[in-house]
């Protein structure tokens, strides 16, 4: 079955860096686009970039550019993402997803994202 | 701070019927597809709709989603109390202004009475 398997739970300094990995199964790994989303406690979920894991290329939201850096490795159907200068508002479960999208003949963008992993919770605290 | 707007609660008793609304603008929703999730309290999101309207494998029918102009709408009918989560519509916004991106509501929890 199509699951996405995420690293475990970390605790880190402010100033620190942690880097998550989500690992695929089930499916073509170069055939989706890797999101992540994370979600502080007891907000919202929080956007944060894809990476195309067949060509490496990466979108990153403007709220993360410069801190946020996604790679993969592709011969162990592996996503990893990478957030430095962490703070206390960092504080929060990260979540890799699996992407769809594509777009109409107006030129309308679908995007959704159809299987996610169980979250990895990342504590920043001194 | 959500381009996309939700209802922070609805409410309703089992059995009866309940929607959400979903407000953005032309940049999102206006121009582009939606989809929903529905968190349970403690667990990852799950897709619910994609594309305005369709359903995924195993999703039942007492979900229903639909789209007008700049605002969209998930439907729940017969609610059930295992229906008791955080809804999260989301599509892609393509203001250069916000930055392209991926744009989550702010989420509406469902109560059943």
């Amino acid at each position: 079955q199509v699951q996405l398997v995420q690293s475990g739970a970390e605790v880190k300094k402010p100033g620190a860096s942690v880097k998550v990995s989500c690992k695929a199964s089930g499916y073509t790994f170069t055939g989706y686009y890797m999101h992540w989303v994370r979600q502080a406690p007891g907000q919202g979920l929080e956007w944060m970039g894809w990476i195309n894991p067949n060509s490496g290329g990466t979108n990153y939201a403007q709220k993360f550019q410069g801190r946020v850096t996604m790679t993969r490795d592709t011969s162990i159907s592996t996503a990893y993402m990478e957030l430095s200068r962490l703070r206390s508002d960092d504080t929060a479960v990260y979540y890799c997803a699996r992407g769809n999208s594509g777009y109409d003949k107006y030129y309308y963008y679908y995007y959704y994202m159809d299987v996610w992993g169980k979250g990895t919770t990342v504590t920043v605290s001194s | 701070q959500s381009v996309l707007t939700q209802p922070p609660s609805v409410s309703a008793a089992p059995g009866q019927k309940v929607t959400i609304s979903c407000s953005g603008s032309s940049s999102n929703i206006g121009n582009n597809y939606v989809s929903w999730y529905q968190q349970l309290p403690g667990t990852a999101p799950k897709l619910l709709i994609y594309e305005n309207n369709k359903r995924p494998s195993g999703i039942p029918d007492r979900f229903s989603g639909s789209k007008s102009g700049t605002s969209a709408t998930l439907g729940i009918t017969g609610l059930q109390t295992g229906d008791e989560a955080d809804y999260y519509c989301g599509t892609w916004d393509s203001s250069l202004s916000a930055g392209r991106g991926y744009v989550f509501g702010t989420g509406t929890k469902v109560t059943v009475l």
